[in-house]
């Protein structure tokens, strides 16, 4: 099974405030990645596919990034809005593995 | 595109339960179809995905053989039926749909609002 690594598991941080968001594979997955971001009582929302590929209504200060086994999302410009827990999960082999999320707080 | 989940509830360890997610807006049998869970307060875990016919199956290794996930596409429903339930298996449950007609299982665009299962004596 493809174990999925994140770091930090949260981060302290402003509106404004540039974020990075790193996943770590432990095996390539070529370009297989996604991200996803959930908000409290809310189902998870993709944001990325294919490691960089905004899906359609994304807003442009979310980018992603990497191939093979690291992986990074970046929030160039931390909005209210998007306080929330950020996922990455690899889709390139079943099982289907998340990685264990992290939380963008408020500082 | 709507994915709407029943059929959670409290149930006792060793006991069954089945999950139904009814589809709507898309074309059903056109798409692998996925089970998601997330326990209180933790991460997700993928738990079961089936493809567009039906054909191939795929498990979690903690569920294997308990878990049973199905599909009637001319219902437009997803199914999961969980036997010999653990308490940890408390969690919610969400049924998701793939980014793609006839693509691979992932990444998973559409999400249900999630039916929680509890197992608890």
């Amino acid at each position: 099974d493809i174990q999925m690594t994140q770091s930090p598991s949260s981060v302290s941080a402003s509106v404004g405030d540039r974020v990075t968001i790193t996943c770590r594979a432990s095996q390539g997955i070529s370009s297989w990645l996604a991200w996803y971001q959930q908000k409290p009582g809310k189902p998870p929302k993709l944001l990325i596919d294919a490691a960089s590929s905004l899906q359609t209504g994304v807003p442009s200060r979310f980018s992603g990034s990497g191939s093979g086994t690291d992986f990074t999302l970046t929030i160039s410009s931390l909005q209210p809005e998007d306080f929330a827990i950020y996922y990455c999960q690899q889709a390139n082999s079943f099982p289907l593995t998340f990685g264990g999320g992290t939380k963008v707080e408020i500082k | 595109v709507q994915l709407v989940e029943s059929g959670g509830g409290l149930v006792q360890p060793g006991g069954f339960f089945e999950l139904s997610c009814a589809a709507s807006g898309f074309t059903f049998s056109s798409f692998y179809m996925t089970w998601v869970r997330q326990a209180p307060g933790k991460g997700l875990e993928w738990v079961a995905t089936i493809k567009q016919d039906g054909s191939e199956e795929h498990y979690l290794d903690s569920v294997k053989g308990r878990f049973t996930i199905s599909r009637d596409n001319a219902k437009s429903s997803l199914y999961l039926q969980m036997n010999s339930l653990r308490v940890e298996d408390t969690a919610i449950y969400y049924c998701a749909r793939d980014h793609l007609p006839f693509g691979s299982g992932s990444p998973l665009e559409y999400w249900g609002q999630g039916t929680l299962v509890t197992v608890s004596s």
